[in-house]
């Protein structure tokens, strides 16, 4: 089955730029997509197609794709984008979808 | 108001079935596929079901096919998710969420626990 792998956590200082990898297992790879989920609330979409930015999401948050890889990057990070951020594909049909394991950021 | 709202978890015994319902309001539900995912306590998303608009492609995560049945009435807005013969392993707070390039819109989830 296709897997999606993430670091497990991400540290940062705020102010500084916190870039969270995603690496697909296999090509070829679909559209990526990323959310930010905080404790006790569901999902929301920061990135779609692998570096568009849907509206109201701060300009901050970036993504970018290479091979099988793809990066959300956030710029400048503030204390309340500490969350657990999620990528998302599907496999080579787009009939079977996959959310990485999830990655923890930390603001310190 | 656009939104998705979930309803119909619970516990329920090992073995046992529930059925989960998700309604739409506030866009043309019918002209959107959809999706169920959940999350078991303290763990990360799991996609579990897709249907597509006019519910003919119908698509399920290995872990629950031919367990769990995805369906939706485009004219009550309503997409739904039959649960049987659940396992422990099956506890997790479900999401319907709306499909398109990229998810935009889900609900707030609703909890199933399966538990003797």
């Amino acid at each position: 089955s296709y897997e999606l792998t993430q670091p497990p956590s991400v540290s940062v200082s705020p102010g500084q730029t916190a870039r969270i990898t995603c690496s697909a297992d296999a090509l070829p790879k679909q559209y990526a997509y990323w959310y930010q989920q905080k404790p006790g609330q569901a999902p929301v979409l920061v990135i779609y197609k692998d570096s568009e930015r849907p509206s109201g999401i701060p300009e901050r948050f970036s993504g970018s794709s290479s091979g099988t890889a793809v990066t959300l990057t956030i710029t400048g990070v503030q204390a309340e984008d500490e969350a657990d951020y999620y990528c998302q594909s599907a496999d080579s049909r787009g009939t079977y979808w996959v959310f990485g394991g999830g990655t923890k950021l930390t603001v310190l | 108001e656009v939104q998705l709202v979930e309803s119909g978890g619970g516990l329920v015994k090992p073995g046992g079935s529930l059925r989960l319902s998700c309604a739409g309001s506030g866009f043309t539900f019918s002209s959107y596929n959809m999706n169920w995912v959940r999350q078991a306590p303290g763990k990360g998303l799991e996609w579990v079901s897709s249907i597509s608009s006019r519910s003919n492609y119908i698509y399920y995560a290995d872990s629950v096919q031919g367990r769990f049945t995805i369906s939706r009435d485009n004219a009550k807005n309503s997409l739904y998710l039959q649960m049987n013969s659940l396992r422990a392993e099956d506890t997790a707070v479900f999401y319907c969420a709306r499909g398109g390039s990229g998810w935009y819109l889900w609900g707030r989830g609703t909890l199933v626990t399966v538990s003797s």
